[in-house]
């Protein structure tokens, strides 16, 4: 399995608050995304991240915000949660590769996330 | 707009039995496309990789195909077991330099004892 460890893996928090979700990969991946995965619609991207505070928003990233310090951690941030993002959110990596390379993708193990 | 279609959305067969999975999409000039299983609650694990200059991939009784022309994609999988009970989901890397997934729905197939 690849080294992709997301936390906290359950989680509920009251509708207003901030929460936090970790994403650390032990794999030295050049890139990180988030995703969030609904019945009747799929998975989603929210954001990604290229490097090192490079990052950029995918198609869902209304109401949220990524930081990237450290190649290793990649967070997510509900800075006040709504009912609608309850949901599962989904850490992936990749490696950068070149033109004509694998990028093949991995992914965490998934955060329930509650908003109640 | 780029979609992926995962056609159908629920699938029960015979344990032993050959299956195919689809996968559709709707702009021909991909980069590569990733086949993924799904257990219930749990995350996601990639089956195969193919890159838009291959036609087919394999991995064990696992073999993806790859029609661009046709914006097609198909997971073969040999004598089914219950084990093989799962939702797969493809997903779509649309052009290099651009990593971001596109995926399906998925297809939840149940393999009967």
């Amino acid at each position: 399995d690849a080294g992709i460890t997301q936390s906290p893996r359950h989680k509920v928090t009251e509708t207003g608050t901030p929460v936090t979700l970790r994403c650390h990969q032990t794999e030295n991946h050049r890139y990180m995304y988030w995703y969030r995965q609904d019945p009747g619609h799929g998975l989603r991207l929210i954001h990604y991240s290229y490097g090192v505070k490079d990052t950029d928003k995918g198609e869902v990233s209304d109401g949220y915000s990524v930081s990237r310090s450290k190649t290793e951690d990649f967070l997510l941030t509900l800075e006040s949660a709504t009912s609608s993002q309850t949901s599962v959110y989904f850490c992936a990596i990749s490696a950068d590769r070149g033109r004509g390379m694998n990028t093949e993708a991995f992914f965490g193990q998934g955060t329930r996330l509650t908003v109640v | 707009k780029q979609e992926v279609t995962q056609i159908p959305a629920a699938l029960s067969v015979p344990e032993g039995e050959n299956l195919v999975l689809n996968c559709s999409f709707t702009d021909s000039a991909i980069y590569n496309l990733q086949w993924f299983r799904q257990d219930p609650g749990k995350g996601l694990t990639s089956l195969l990789l193919i890159q838009s200059s291959q036609r087919e991939q394999t991995s064990g009784r696992l073999n993806a195909s790859l029609d661009k022309s046709s914006g097609r994609s198909t997971l073969y999988i040999a004598a089914s077991q219950p084990g093989d009970s799962a939702t797969y989901l493809c997903a779509v890397r649309w052009s290099f330099g651009n990593e971001k997934l596109t995926f399906g729905t998925g297809t939840r197939l149940t393999i009967i004892p």
